[in-house]
């Protein structure tokens, strides 16, 4: 069964720095791209950030560049987004998720609140 | 940037009917297009792919079409399990997703 479950979130200053993983069982985790994907509180889902098989090529959406950096070990089958310099209107739900021909597995999701 | 847009924002209907959901691409994604159902405190659920593939375990009352720059998304008959929000995402150029589509009980 594939599973993602992630770890880290919660509250922060702006300014701050966060870091989620996320844990992949179930799958060669080595073999595909992953992505964080985020969902503001009450509004859509916006991709993040996504990150190739070996962590050759990583790439992010334009409001995040430069803040946040997403890693990968495929020793560990983990899945790792930095996020430095938060913002208020970084505050969100952030989920890992399987990358693909659409995202066929999530992660749980997690919470970042960045307020002072 | 591809602009996903999906029509209505909101969409009433009764248990049994049909509900169609649209979802219009600001330039050809050819069939790159997946739809997904998320419901109050969930992740996302992939429902289609390809833009007409039923992702596994997805019940058959789902079907998608489209391709190019116009698609939609058919569920023949509502259930009460059906009532939630649905988006769709291109991956043809990174990656978008269109605004949802409320489904709400008439």
């Amino acid at each position: 069964e594939v599973q993602l479950v992630q770890s880290g979130g919660g509250l922060v200053q702006p300014g701050g720095s966060l870091r989620l993983s996320c844990a992949a069982s179930g799958f060669t985790f080595s073999r595909d791209w992953m992505s964080w994907v985020r969902q503001a509180p009450g509004k859509g889902l916006e991709w993040v950030a996504n990150i190739k098989e070996d962590g050759s090529e990583e790439y992010y959406v334009d409001s995040v560049k430069g803040r946040f950096t997403i890693s990968r070990d495929n020793a560990k089958n983990s899945l790792d987004l930095q996020m430095n310099s938060l913002r208020a209107e970084d505050t969100a739900v952030y989920f890992c998720a399987r990358d693909g021909s659409g995202y066929h597995y999530w992660g749980q999701g997690t919470l970042v609140t960045v307020s002072s | 940037e591809i602009v996903m847009t999906q029509s209505p924002a909101t969409l009433s209907v009764s248990p049994g009917e049909r509900a169609t959901l649209s979802c219009r691409a600001s330039q050809s994604i050819s069939s790159n297009l997946a739809w997904y159902q998320q419901k109050p405190g969930q992740a996302p659920r992939l429902l289609i792919y390809s833009a007409s593939a039923r992702a596994t375990g997805v019940p058959a009352r789902f079907s998608g079409s489209g391709s190019g720059t116009e698609f939609t998304l058919t569920i023949s008959s509502l259930q009460s399990e059906d009532f939630a929000v649905y988006y769709c995402q291109q991956y043809y150029d990174w990656k978008t997703f269109g605004q949802g589509t409320r489904l709400d009980i008439k």
